[in-house]
């Protein structure tokens, strides 16, 4: 049963303290997104990359957030340095692209991050 | 103005009860997805769809693509359909915006 897998699971770490994030997406999808969710904000795009190729990040604060796909089967988000507002879940999402068309995206369960 | 809309925000129910939850959106799409995240966070695709409707066991979802709208329907709702419905339309090949939700309750 192909699934998404992001870690850790939950993070609680203290303002200014770098964060990484990981997932794995499911093998073969060549699409990979991160999310964020707020109360506030609710789902929001942050990054996605195609190929491994960084597409468009413009939902992420440049400043802070880096995110990165080493390769197929890992991409990762960086925070550095954390700030509480950082405080949200952080999705990673993956799916396919093929020959123009888009298919359905599966979620990873998510990284609860707590910044004090 | 959010470019994806849904109504109702809170929805409570009966268990047995014919659910409607609506999305509209105003930006040109290529597709719409329905998602359900349950209490635990979890997220979990329904559908994707960019014309007609589609149906998966209680499931239905339908789309407008001239009125820009889109319906997801539940029959004989039962609780373990409580979750939060989220509505998102794929922008710019597969750039997804995303509805604020819609919190469903189902009362047994």
């Amino acid at each position: 049963d192909a699934r998404v897998t992001q870690t850790p699971r939950h993070k609680v770490t203290e303002m200014g303290q770098e964060v990484t994030m990981r997932c794995q997406p499911i093998l073969g999808h060549n699409t990979v997104f991160w999310y964020r969710q707020t109360m506030m904000q609710g789902l929001e795009l942050l990054a996605y990359f195609r190929n491994r190729a960084p597409l468009d990040d413009s939902g992420m604060p440049k400043d802070r957030f880096s995110a990165e796909m080493p390769d197929a089967t890992l991409a990762t988000l960086k925070i550095q340095p954390s700030e509480p507002r950082d405080s949200a879940v952080y999705f990673c999402a993956s799916g396919s692209l093929l020959t123009g068309v888009q298919e359905t995206q599966y979620f990873g369960p998510g990284t609860r991050l707590l910044v004090l | 103005k959010n470019e994806v809309e849904q109504s109702p925000q809170n929805l409570t129910a009966q268990e047995g009860e014919f659910i409607t939850i609506n999305c509209s959106y105003s930006v040109g799409i290529s597709a719409l997805h329905w998602l359900q995240q349950h209490p635990g966070g979890g997220i979990v695709s329904l559908f994707m769809l960019s014309s007609g409707k589609k149906k998966h066991g209680r499931l239905i979802a339908t789309i407008n693509i001239q009125e820009k709208h889109s319906s997801l329907h539940i029959t004989a709702s039962h609780p373990r359909d409580s979750a939060v419905y989220i509505c998102a339309v794929l922008v710019y090949e597969e750039k997804l915006t995303f509805g604020t939700g819609t919190r469903l309750t189902i009362i047994p």
